[in-house]
This record gives C-alpha cells, structure tokens and sequence, in this order.
C-alpha cells in the first residue's frame, strides 16, 4: 500500500526556534497532504490541507504565518512551526489520499513535538 | 472542522470481555472508518464501512452504521490486553476532503 515516511519522529526544541515536520510519499504522488495535530488525550484536529504547487488552506484558528506549509513536489509537504512555544508541544501528523488503497487515505507515523 | 462524537470517553474491562465503542456525526458522509492509536504512536486503520453499508466483519472487529441516525459502533469480542489503545472513528465526506476524526475513546483491558 501507499506509504507516507513522516521525519522526524520526535524532536525536542527550545523557545523561539523553529522546527520543519517532512512527509514524504514513497510510492504514489500527493496532490494533497492534510495535516493534523493531537494534543495529549485528545483527538486528531486538521490543521491545514496542503496541495502542490499553491498556497495552503488553513483551519480557522490556525495562525498561517506560525505554521509555514510548503507543499513543492507531489513527493515532499514540509510543515514548519515558527517561533515555537511551549503550548505548541505536540503530536503532528500528517495523511494523503491514495485512491489506489482500500480506504483511500494512509498516514505518516506523526512527529512529537516538544518545546522547552 | 466538524468533530463527531464518541462514547464512551474511556473504557476499562476484563480480558475476555467484549468492548463497544460508539461514534456519532453530524452531516452525510461516503465512508466512516476506525483507526486504533496506541499511547504516543501513529494511526493503525482497523476497517472501512460504506454510507450503503450496515455492517461489516474483520477479525475480532464488528462495525456498524446507521445512517439514518448519523451513528457508527465499533465492537471488539475476546478483548486482549493488547487492545489497549485509543479509537477513533473518521468519516470520509466526499471528494478529495480530509477525515474527520471523533473524540475517541480510550480503552483499557486488564488482564
């Protein structure tokens, strides 16, 4: 099936730095690539949908100019926390549509943020 | 976007017993599936139901879907402790949108 390889896993930075979150997908091209993010105990909520060569679509509540979504290649989504802060420690992941699966959506294994 | 709902938020029973999960949501949907998501990990998709489907199998998995209620059930029989995860049930709306995840439901099997 269609694999999407999310780097890095987990990493941790200091305040004010900024960190990139990659997804590539391996095997089939991503027009589009959503991306979420799941605080500790809650639910996956979108925070963008990305498509290739155009500007990102955020979610109401998500600050554009914080999370830089670059989405260059039909291979390759990059999101990028800027100036990241404590309260934007968390788990990221990402998913692109894959008409060739079952279900049609596979996922990167996510990215655990963490900001001190 | 808008978020479904799920109950019960946690659940704790006995290996061996059998664990229901529910999940309702809001507006018309292609599909709704079901993700398992251990402490901390990625996303496990464990079945896809169809908007024309009613019930669907796998395994130790039984769902169901009730469109004319907006409401899906999750049930796992001879749960194992290795059951133990989060899950979550995503529904599909049409075309090339992103699944919107329930609020999941914790479950614990004590062995």
């Amino acid at each position: 099936g269609a694999v999407v390889s999310q780097h890095p896993s987990w990493v941790i930075c200091k305040s004010g730095t900024s960190v990139k979150i990659e997804c590539r997908s391996l095997d089939f091209q991503a027009t589009t690539m959503f991306w979420y993010r799941q605080f500790p105990k809650q639910s996956l909520m979108l925070m963008a949908t990305s498509n290739e060569g155009s500007k990102a679509t955020y979610e109401q509540g998500v600050e554009k100019d914080k999370f830089l979504i670059n989405h260059a290649s039909l291979t390759l989504s990059t999101l990028t926390v800027t100036s990241a802060h404590p309260e934007d420690s968390s788990f990221y992941i990402c998913s692109a549509r894959d008409p060739s699966s079952g279900y049609g959506y596979t996922f990167g294994s996510g990215t655990r943020l963490t900001v001190v | 976007s808008q978020q479904g709902e799920e109950d019960p938020q946690a659940l704790s029973i006995q290996e061996g017993e059998n664990a229901t999960m529910n999940c309702s949501y809001k507006t018309s949907i292609n599909n709704l599936q079901w993700y398992r998501q251990n402490s901390g990990r990625g996303l496990v998709h464990l079945i896809l139901i169809r908007s024309n489907e009613r019930e669907k199998h796998s395994g130790r998995l039984r769902v169901t879907l009730d469109t004319s209620k907006k409401s899906s059930s999750l049930l796992i029989t001879a749960s194992r402790a290795a059951d133990t995860a989060s899950y979550f049930c995503a529904t599909d709306y049409s075309g090339n949108t992103p699944l919107v995840f329930g609020k999941g439901t914790r479950l614990s099997v004590i062995a």
